[in-house]
């Protein structure tokens, strides 16, 4: 069965300093991995997804993720953190199948001023 | 592009009273939509996929004749949850595949459900 986890329930960081939430995959196959970002009594944004090619992904607002078959990572990173930053992360993965989502259990990052 | 709408954006209902929560994709045609749950400080919750056209497919543990789901076009999906009662209360959240882009999900603002 497909999974994902998120190690971390909370990520603090200084603004202006490089951030990673962290997320691994346990799939059979291929994966098409996801991160989405949940600001307060909102829906969820596309941020960005990884489907094949490179394992170096751009997404929106200047985040990127890197995929890792060998370590069965896929974090979210950005260079330069900003206060607004600050939000509910979820990784997610497709079910197989399906087009089901599998959602991780979600990482808030506070970027502090 | 890719746009979802859901309305109302929260509601206050009485117990036992039924609701209606309307998921629209604005700028595409969406074959499949979902609907999901989601608890305070919580992941979400898949509750249904629904396809256009068809009965939607519940996932194990949610009563499809209390969350009643119909899709009856491309752009619309409802969601009512029947006789609600205050557990009912929570965050529902609906998403849609676009056409063009079967691989990701959009997801609509939320509708914020309490019951008192």
């Amino acid at each position: 069965a497909q999974s994902v986890a998120q190690p971390e329930d909370q990520v603090n960081v200084a603004e202006g300093n490089p951030l990673t939430v962290k997320c691994t995959y346990s799939v059979s196959g291929n994966p098409y991995l996801f991160w989405y970002v949940q600001y307060p009594n909102r829906g969820l944004q596309f941020l960005l997804k990884y489907i094949t090619g490179d394992n170096l992904v751009k997404g929106s607002y200047g985040f990127e993720a890197e995929f890792n078959k060998s370590q069965t990572s896929f974090h979210l990173k950005k260079p330069s953190a900003l206060v607004s930053d600050s939000a509910l992360y979820f990784c997610a993965v497709r079910d197989w199948g399906t087009d089901k989502l599998i959602f991780g259990t979600g990482t808030r990052l506070q970027v502090f001023p | 592009g890719a746009v979802v709408s859901q309305h109302p954006s929260w509601v206050i209902c009485k117990s036992g009273t039924s609701v209606k929560i309307e998921c629209r994709s604005l700028d595409f045609q969406a074959t499949t939509m979902f609907w999901y749950r989601q608890f305070p400080k919580q992941s979400l919750m898949l509750m249904a996929t629904s396809n256009e056209g068809s009965k939607a497919t519940y996932e194990q543990g949610v009563e499809k004749d209390k969350f009643l789901i119909n899709h009856a076009s491309l752009t619309l999906s409802t969601l009512t949850v029947t006789s609600a009662h205050p557990e009912d209360s929570s965050f529902y959240i609906c998403s849609a595949n676009s056409g063009r882009d079967r691989d990701t999900q959009y997801f609509g603002p939320g509708t914020r459900l309490t019951v008192l």
